[in-house]
């Protein structure tokens, strides 16, 4: 069983609609990451958080909006979204940002924007 | 800018060895990460290079050489659970993974 776990797995949206990604970690990690992944793509960071802080904001558009509650949870908050963000979004760990530490990911939300 | 390159797709026999590329130009070097990820599951860590070199872990390998850019990661006696895609990512000098998009590898019968 991972340590990390996301919920919804799956979920379908429309254009107009606003839903949130949730993940959480049982690992006692400090440090969050939400990653994009598209088919035949890298991974494409998005947000990090370090104890809770926001250290990263990979330019990723407004209708995305995380939040860090505390350094067990994580959300991704999605509205007015577009076809093209349809993806795989993983939520990672790690014991903090900005070190050599592996990352450890939940199993992704598939999201698919109608 | 930076780039991670390693091969879309690559097919092996099970029982055989298979040896994954992996070539980067980054700003910097902190390390070489392989992940694993089944189809439908999360990534999952296999190795990490920070040393020129091999690495040895049971049936998987990885090798790094810094002053070619250069990585691969080998695995032998080769099972059908091995087929999954092989993530490269290195970690540039300001600690940022740069990712590669990752070989899908098929294993047959």
């Amino acid at each position: 069983e991972t340590g990390v776990t996301q919920t919804p797995r799956h979920l379908v949206m429309g254009m107009t609609n606003k839903k949130s990604l949730k993940c959480e970690q049982h690992l006692g990690h400090n440090a969050m990451y939400w990653y994009k992944q598209s088919a035949k793509k890298p991974l494409e960071l998005m947000f990090v958080y370090n104890f809770k802080e926001q250290t990263e904001n990979n330019s990723v558009p407004s209708r995305f909006s995380p939040e860090c509650p505390n350094s067990s949870h994580l959300f991704l908050h999605l509205h007015t979204l577009q076809p093209e963000d349809s993806a795989l979004y993983l939520c990672a760990s790690s014991q903090t940002s900005g070190g050599a530490g592996e990352l450890f990911f939940g199993e992704g939300s598939r999201l698919t924007v109608l | 800018g930076q780039n991670i390159d390693q091969p879309t797709e690559m097919t092996a026999t099970e029982g055989a060895i298979v040896q994954i590329n992996c070539t980067y130009q980054t700003s910097g070097f902190n390390g070489l990460f392989w992940y694993q990820q089944h189809a439908g599951e999360a990534p999952t860590f296999l190795s990490y290079n920070v040393l020129d070199g091999l690495e040895e872990k049971g049936r998987f390998s990885s090798f790094l050489s810094r002053s070619k850019g250069y990585s691969y990661l080998l695995l032998k006696e080769l099972q059908m659970k091995d087929s999954a895609s092989y993530l490269c990512a290195v970690m540039d000098s300001n600690y940022q993974l740069i990712w590669g998009a990752g070989t899908k590898l098929i294993i047959k019968p």
